[in-house]
């Protein structure tokens, strides 16, 4: 159990355009997801933590209004890439949690990645 | 501020040697978690092993082990008789104790050689 997915795995677009990217928990309820993004050769940096029915918290130096999070269901969380540019090109990973709140010992199951590259 | 470092960018293992890798964090908090992923060339990320901040004992899954030194604030991954699959990126995480917020480390690459 505890699986994640993300669609699409790769995508391709011009610069100007919105790109988005869906991430599922296939057989758990995920109260919680979070994005991350990583540069090739680099570790992966969180961007937003997301919470099922509230609005996403933005990490520092991340443009909210650029990388839109939506969290509708308890399933399903998306990342809207607005207005995307070359320099957005990267690997796009979500992360999903079965439960929120100060817990220790707590696994995050992540999804595939998406590659977006913006041409 | 939170923070994993990993100081070795690449490491070479013979296969079927053992091989640690280095993990070292900071943080003020008193509750948090340490992770180990490893990341293969899809880039899909595999959850290795958990240590707890409380945890009196070393953390082990099948071959991966956690050498857990708290006043040290290391947690290095052990992998014992490495095999050609192990060879990935490896990263080592922290919770920042509050929301399950990862941070991740630099990784480290480690290529296993026949």
């Amino acid at each position: 159990g505890a699986v994640v997915s993300q669609h699409p795995s790769w995508v391709i677009c011009k610069s100007g355009t919105s790109v988005k990217i869906e991430c599922r928990s296939l057989d758990f309820q995920a109260t919680t997801m979070f994005w991350y993004r990583q540069f090739p050769k680099q570790s992966l940096m969180l961007m937003a933590t997301s919470n099922e029915g509230s609005k996403a918290t933005y990490e520092q130096g991340v443009e909210k209004d650029k990388f839109l999070i939506n969290h509708a269901s308890l399933t399903l969380s998306t990342l809207t890439v607005t207005s995307a540019h070359p320099e957005d090109s990267s690997f796009y990973i979500c992360s999903a949690s079965k439960a929120s709140g100060l817990q220790e010992g707590y696994e995050q199951y992540f999804g595939p990645g998406t590659r977006l590259t913006v041409t | 501020a939170q923070k994993i470092t990993q100081t070795q960018p690449g490491m070479f293992v013979q296969e079927k040697e053992a091989v640690t890798l280095d993990c070292t964090y900071d943080t003020s908090d008193q509750s948090y978690g340490l992770f180990w992923y490893k990341q293969p060339s899809s880039g899909e990320m595999i959850f290795l092993i958990y240590q707890g901040s409380y945890d009196e004992q070393n953390a082990t899954e099948g071959r991966y082990s956690l050498n857990f030194q708290k006043a040290r604030k290391s947690a290095n991954l052990v992998i014992s008789a490495s095999q050609l699959g192990d060879s990935a990126m490896y990263f080592c995480a922290m919770d920042t104790g509050g929301y399950n917020k990862l941070i991740f480390g630099a990784g480290t690459r480690l290529a296993v050689h026949p």
